[in-house]
């Protein structure tokens, strides 16, 4: 069964605790991407990886860290440094040279206590 | 100036109707253009990518390009409930690897 998987669907954090965020793709894709969505907004993207070892930061990756060491797994921590970290989380995977479209994960949803 | 704009609705058509959805981008230079549907609470799924000027279709679905003027629609005929989402339009500049997505247009189907 082949897909972007998320895990988990909801997590709650107290102030100052550092979160991961699990996302983990079996579609062989090379390009892995991290967005957060907030009510009435659009996507905005964390960080994005386009292969095994290597990221880059988004538009907002203030407060986030990743890690890219095997190409099916590309976790998001969020950190005591981001203000304001409640939002839906969503992972997306995309076959790079072939195509620029990107698949979406179900999403985490993460509420600070 | 937002990169890529949309109405953020909600757009409300009967039932059968053609609903009409609308994005402009500021990038002359963007390359690929998709359009997704997201459901409440849920993660967006893609519906259609359009690369060239003019009409793309997809069962009850047309994408509509127009790089000239910068805008790309999206036609949903016969108009269902089930149809009743918010639509993300999402632009790829040209030479770039990421998306920059529109706030979204929420519609809603009514019966």
């Amino acid at each position: 069964d082949g897909g972007i998987t998320q895990s988990p669907k909801y997590l709650f954090r107290k102030e100052g605790q550092n979160v991961t965020l699990s996302c983990e793709q079996n579609l062989n894709h090379d390009a892995m991407y991290w967005y957060r969505q907030d009510p009435g907004q659009g996507l905005r993207l964390i960080y994005y990886s386009q292969i095994v070892n290597d990221f880059q930061k988004g538009d907002i990756a203030e407060g986030y860290s990743v890690s890219r060491e095997k190409k099916e797994s590309f976790p998001l921590t969020v950190t005591s440094a981001q203000k304001n970290p409640t939002a839906f989380y969503l992972c997306a995977s995309r076959m790079s040279r072939s195509t620029d479209t990107q698949y979406f994960g179900p999403g985490t949803r993460l509420t600070v206590l | 100036q937002k990169e890529v704009e949309q109405n953020s609705g909600p757009l409300s058509v009967p039932e059968g109707a053609i609903a009409s959805l609308n994005c402009t981008y500021s990038d002359r230079g963007s390359q690929s253009f998709f359009w997704y549907r997201q459901y409440s609470g849920k993660s967006p799924e893609l519906i259609m990518s359009i690369y060239s000027n003019g009409d793309k279709e997809d069962g009850r679905f047309t994408a509509q390009l127009n790089k000239a003027s910068q805008y790309v629609s999206l036609l949903i005929r016969d108009s269902q409930p089930s149809d009743s989402a918010t639509y993300l339009c999402a632009v790829r500049a040209g030479g770039g690897n990421k998306l920059t997505f529109g706030t979204g247009t929420q519609l809603k189907v009514e019966l």
